[in-house]
């Protein structure tokens, strides 16, 4: 069973088109991070959201932590062929021998056209 | 400046013959992490350092060892690479485990086995 649940796991857009993605989970997490990961190199850190309801703007780019902190969603606005990369989230688990270990989504394959 | 440094980028293994992928950081983190990910997936954590508390997940294959001979460095051992176990692999440091506790990667080995 996939703890954290990411859609969609593609999507191809032109320049210019906003788009959001999503990240779900029937757990609660002391913090949500998103990464963005080009081929061939290791995830980057773009955010990371603790407070249930926090938004959090880089650019373009709109993080939103769930009230009751089980999903958070990406939104970008006028996305660029610079944004095209694997986006994934990844939340720490709020308590239990799991405590801080972070869970990943499956991952947003992300291309944009010029 | 690179904080998570993966040594070699690239690893070309023989089947069955035991290779070493290492990671050093600048960061001082106590808490060091090995990823698997095989491509367009999510990563998938193989264990984790807490000092030197070693954590190891519990579909771990024996097959993956790893050593933290201290606070910078961790190296990943696998004792008889398997074609499956073709993969890219990635280190990952962070401050504490829990709340807000942030990852930062490595750029990853990459591991072909013929």
């Amino acid at each position: 069973t996939q703890l954290l649940e990411q859609s969609p796991q593609f999507l191809s857009i032109q320049e210019g088109e906003n788009l959001t993605v999503y990240c779900n989970s029937s757990s609660v997490f002391s913090s949500l991070q998103w990464y963005r990961q080009e081929p061939g190199e290791g995830p980057v850190l773009l955010v990371t959201v603790v407070t249930g309801g926090e938004v959090k703007k880089l650019k373009r780019l709109t993080f939103q932590f769930g009230d009751a902190r089980k999903d958070s969603s990406l939104h970008i606005t006028a996305a660029q062929p610079g944004d095209t990369g694997l986006y994934l989230c990844a939340g720490a688990r709020a308590g239990g021998t799991s405590y801080g270990k972070l869970t990943f989504g499956q991952g947003t394959i992300l291309t944009v056209h010029p | 400046d690179a904080m998570v440094i993966q040594n070699p980028r690239y690893q070309v293994t023989q089947f069955g013959k035991p290779v070493t992928l290492s990671c050093s950081q600048t960061l001082n983190h106590n808490v060091m992490y090995w990823y698997q990910q095989k491509s367009s997936q999510a990563p998938k954590l193989l264990f984790h350092y807490y000092d030197k508390d070693f954590n190891n997940e519990a579909d771990t294959p024996d097959n993956f060892q790893s050593r933290r001979p201290n606070t910078s460095f961790c190296f990943l051992d696998i004792r008889s690479p398997g074609l499956g176990d073709a993969a890219m692999y990635l280190c990952a440091t962070s401050r504490e485990r829990g709340r807000g506790a942030e990852a930062f990667f490595g750029q990853g080995t990459r591991l072909t086995v013929v």
